[in-house]
């Protein structure tokens, strides 16, 4: 159980498009669900978190109009990468917390690389 | 300061060795420790949960916490190659609140 994942996995897009990532927890209900991104060998950086129902709350320093996240269901959690350009290429993770619990699990990630 | 630090290493170990892997934090709020291993291109797998001072084992894994020292620790015994990976501790003050990570550590297990 405790089964979360992303699609795509990967992705390639031209500079200035948009690029919707999907996260879903497909075993278990999730109030909340995390956003992260990671640079090859760094540790996880929280860019946002994600409440169903409300509007999400970004970290310092990340724009809330680049990256759009919804939280429609207690399953669903999407963020919207827009008018992406190539610094905004790298591998974004979503974690998603089990109800009435403190237990975190995460997707797989996906790959986003920005020509 | 960082309020979870970890060693980053590289740490390599053989085959069959126990391995010890630590950390500290600073934020007595912290309530919840984990312990996620991350392989290459790959999400972070939870692997140990804790919430109280003491020792927590499954199977060659054992999760020790020091709330007295504030001090987070992760044995693995008789490693395996397929150990190789890099362990993120994390903690958490409670509530469904985000998770403080440490910078991982990078294991390999050598044959």
């Amino acid at each position: 159980g405790a089964v979360v994942s992303q699609h795509p996995s990967w992705v390639i897009c031209k500079s200035g498009t948009s690029v919707k990532i999907e996260c879903r927890s497909l075993d278990f209900q999730a109030t909340t669900m995390f956003w992260y991104r990671q640079f090859p060998k760094q540790s996880l950086m929280l860019m946002a978190t994600s409440n169903e129902g409300s509007k999400a709350t970004y970290e310092q320093g990340v724009e809330k109009d680049k990256f759009l996240i919804n939280h429609a269901s207690l399953t669903l959690s999407t963020l919207t990468v827009t008018s992406a350009h190539p610094e905004d290429s790298s591998f974004y993770i979503c974690s998603a917390v089990v109800l009435d619990t403190d237990t975190q699990y995460f997707g797989p990630g996906t790959r986003l690389t920005v020509l | 300061q960082k309020e979870v630090e970890q060693d980053p290493g590289p740490l390599s170990v053989p085959e069959g060795a126990i391995v010890s892997l630590n950390c500290t934090y600073s934020n007595s709020a912290f309530q919840y420790f984990m312990w996620y291993r991350q392989y290459s291109r790959k999400g972070p797998e939870l692997l140990m949960y804790t919430y109280s001072s003491g020792n927590k084992e499954d199977g060659r894994f054992t999760a020790q916490v020091d709330k007295s020292s504030k001090y987070i620790s992760l044995f693995i015994r008789d490693s395996q190659p397929s150990d190789s990976a890099t362990y993120l501790c994390a903690s958490v003050t409670g509530g469904g609140n985000k998770l403080t990570f440490g910078t991982g550590t990078q294991l390999k297990v050598e044959l």
